[in-house]
């Protein structure tokens, strides 16, 4: 079946670097997202990465993709309070539908 | 900007009323998507539509239903309308044709049932 878990609340430091972990359950999903919401605001599409790879790299975003063992993660280097959001991973499950994890809360302090 | 509309942005409802929501898809985009996101939780997925036909639905009841017109906007409908349905309803558009189908969401309406 389709599942994604995340953890539910994440705190750094501005300026620190954040990391965001997910876990799905579907091996044959072929893309993995990862959205920011923002309060009272819809999903923005940060980045998505192939299962074929292992890593992307997008300006002060990294996505690593461990395919074995089913783990997303996102880092977000050089973290500021703008980066405050819940940020969802998601898997493409059968009919092109979209599974989201339950959201991990980033709180960036000054 | 994602170029996704929605309206309306807030709806309050009373269990058993009815009511449609409306979206607008990016420029472009042929299939849409609903999901439904209650409070604290991810977003669900309801149904998809894509020109004009649905093609996969989520573990939603039928008193969930939907259209697509030719122009690519959409509807969700909801029937008899429950205190749980009360959640924020997001529609995506995407571009089928696109390998990555990467979906892009609108604002959202926030329905609240009473």
């Amino acid at each position: 079946g389709e599942d994604v878990e995340q953890s539910l609340f994440l705190s750094v430091r501005e300026g620190d670097s954040s990391v965001i972990n997910c876990t799905y359950t579907d091996s044959s999903s072929t893309y993995l997202y990862w959205y920011k919401q923002e309060p009272g605001a819809g999903l923005q599409l940060l980045t998505y990465i192939f299962s074929n790879m292992d890593m992307k790299q997008d300006q002060r975003l990294t996505v690593l993709l461990n395919k074995k063992d089913k783990h997303l993660s996102l880092r977000i280097a050089d973290t500021q309070t703008g980066d405050s959001a819940i940020y969802f991973c998601a898997e493409r499950g059968g009919f092109q539908k979209l599974v989201f994890g339950t959201g991990t809360r980033l709180l960036v302090s000054p | 900007e994602t170029g996704v509309t929605q309206s309306p942005t807030h709806l309050i409802k009373t269990r058993g009323q009815q009511v449609t929501l409306r979206c607008s898809s990016q420029s472009g985009h042929n299939t849409v998507s609903w999901y439904q996101q209650a409070l604290g939780q991810g977003p669900q997925f309801i149904f998809q539509y894509y020109r004009e036909e649905e093609n996969g639905r989520g573990n939603f009841p039928p008193r969930f239903s939907g259209l697509q017109f030719p122009n690519y906007s959409s509807e969700l409908n909801v029937n008899a309308l429950e205190l749980d349905d009360s959640a924020l309803y997001l529609c995506a558009s995407s571009l089928e044709t696109q390998r990555a189908d990467t979906q892009y969401f609108g604002p959202g309406t926030r329905l609240t049932v009473l």
